[in-house]
């Protein structure tokens, strides 16, 4: 089974740039998550998708920052403008419920780090 | 705001000792608990899952857990260098499929 796909694997901006990440979740994963990973600390949730629908948003700056979940599969994720404290690792997480017992739920790609200079 | 606590570390254990790692969480509704071990530059994968009082073990590992204490840990036997990880406690609040994390025990293991 092929993995969480994310790209890219890093990027490098100015303050007040704009950049965007890109998830393809494992196949037939109904839900998709993007979390945001400040060095030194856990995960946060920023948006969570079921199909292409919002499920949470609660904690992603929408000011800045937007998502969407292309025809229920891959999503994509933006900031514009940048800021100094966007710096850290961008994961996407997908998940298919009901889990089977020997497989629990969530399985995570391998990250975007962003650093915003 | 739904907590998940962890307490930070670094915690330093000699190569074939047990390591405690220990997290708390704030919102009693929580159904389901999770380890995961996260390698420096790597993504968070998963070591285990419990969601029933008392402990499960998977080899080396042990997770225990005390909905009443709201209290969940991890245990590896017989550590190994190999070991030496963040360990993040992520939990499943019953309202919601998704997870809170903490933010991670830093885990070395001496040889």
């Amino acid at each position: 089974e092929a993995g969480v796909a994310q790209s890219p694997r890093y990027k490098i901006i100015e303050k007040r740039q704009s950049v965007a990440f890109w998830c393809n979740p494992i196949s037939g994963h109904a839900t998709l998550y993007w979390y945001q990973q400040i060095l030194g600390q856990g995960p946060k949730l920023l948006i969570q998708f079921q199909n292409n629908g919002v499920v949470d948003d609660s904690q992603l700056p929408k000011d800045r920052f937007s998502a969407e979940r292309l025809k229920g599969v891959d999503s994509t994720l933006k900031i514009q403008p940048a800021k100094l404290e966007d710096s850290a690792v961008y994961l996407c997480a997908s998940s298919l419920f009901p889990a089977e017992a020997t497989n629990y739920g969530y399985t995570f790609g391998s990250g975007t780090r962003l650093t915003v200079v | 705001q739904k907590e998940v606590e962890q307490n930070s570390g670094p915690l330093s254990v000699p190569e074939g000792a047990i390591a405690s790692l220990n997290c708390t969480y704030s919102d009693r509704g929580s159904q389901s608990f999770f380890w995961y071990r996260q390698y420096s530059g790597k993504s968070p994968e998963l070591i285990m899952f419990i969601y029933s009082n008392g402990d499960k073990e998977d080899g080396r590992f042990t997770a225990q857990l005390n909905k009443a204490s709201q209290y969940v840990s991890l245990l590896i036997r017989d550590s190994q260098p190999s070991d030496s990880a963040t360990y993040l406690c992520a939990v499943e609040p019953g309202s919601a499929r998704q997870l809170t994390f903490g933010s991670g025990t830093q885990l070395t293991v001496l040889p």
